[in-house]
């Protein structure tokens, strides 16, 4: 258990579906980040929180919105998905964004669409 | 992007061996971490170590990083059928704290 809690931990969507992610610590991080881990793929990095503000968006289709309300939540809202972007998304915390520390991960949401 | 390349993808070993996993990446960093991953779930860190340290030791794992070949290895000491897993270098840029992940190296430790 890293104190990283991510729901729903499976979710299949069709492709006109909105459904979101939720990934919550208390660890008192300041920065959150979204990956997304394909098959035989490494993790690609989608999103980075840091203090609320994000300061990444590493060319990810407008179809992943993400939010972070406060520094413990963080979000990932899907609309419209494709089947290619069926994949194991995990959320990850730091205490802050640049500061040689290490990550602390969820279990992942394994999503598939349909 | 930054990217760390892990060699091998795949590796087999009996319990009690040991297994050597190899990280390169490309340009400066701040730091180079390796992190376990058990199949479909989360990462577990393992190790962090600082671009000024050349290794370090955590109970069966060694990590070495030779920044001057853009390189780094993790060792762990004594396989145990529970060490099966993939496991990932990433590292930290110095241009905004981001981890960046290689492929991974899917370790099977056979009892």
């Amino acid at each position: 258990e890293t104190g990283v809690t991510q729901t729903p931990r499976h979710l299949v969507m069709g492709m006109t579906n909105k459904k979101s992610l939720k990934c919550e610590q208390h660890l008192g991080h300041n920065a959150m980040y979204w990956y997304k881990q394909s098959a035989k793929k490494p993790l690609e990095l989608m999103f980075v929180y840091n203090f609320k503000e994000q300061t990444e968006n590493n060319s990810v289709p407008s179809r992943f919105s993400p939010e972070c309300p406060n520094s413990s939540h963080l979000f990932l809202h899907l609309h419209t998905l494709q089947p290619e972007d069926s994949a194991l998304y995990l959320c990850a915390s730091s205490p802050g964004q640049g500061l040689n520390t290490e990550a602390f991960f969820g279990q992942g949401t394994r999503l598939t669409v349909v | 992007s930054q990217q760390g390349e892990e060699d091998p993808q795949a590796l087999s070993i009996q319990e009690g061996e040991n297994a050597t996993m190899n990280c390169s990446y490309k340009t400066s960093i701040n730091n180079l971490q390796w992190y376990r991953q058990n199949s479909g779930r989360g990462l577990v860190h393992l190790i962090l170590i600082r671009s000024n340290e050349r290794e370090k030791h955590s109970g069966r794992l060694r990590v070495t990083l030779d920044t001057s070949k853009k390189s780094s290895s993790l060792l762990i000491t004594a396989s145990r059928a529970a060490d099966t897993a993939s496991y990932f270098c990433a590292t930290d840029d110095n241009q905004g704290g981001k981890l960046i992940f290689g492929q991974g190296t899917e370790l099977s430790v056979k009892p």
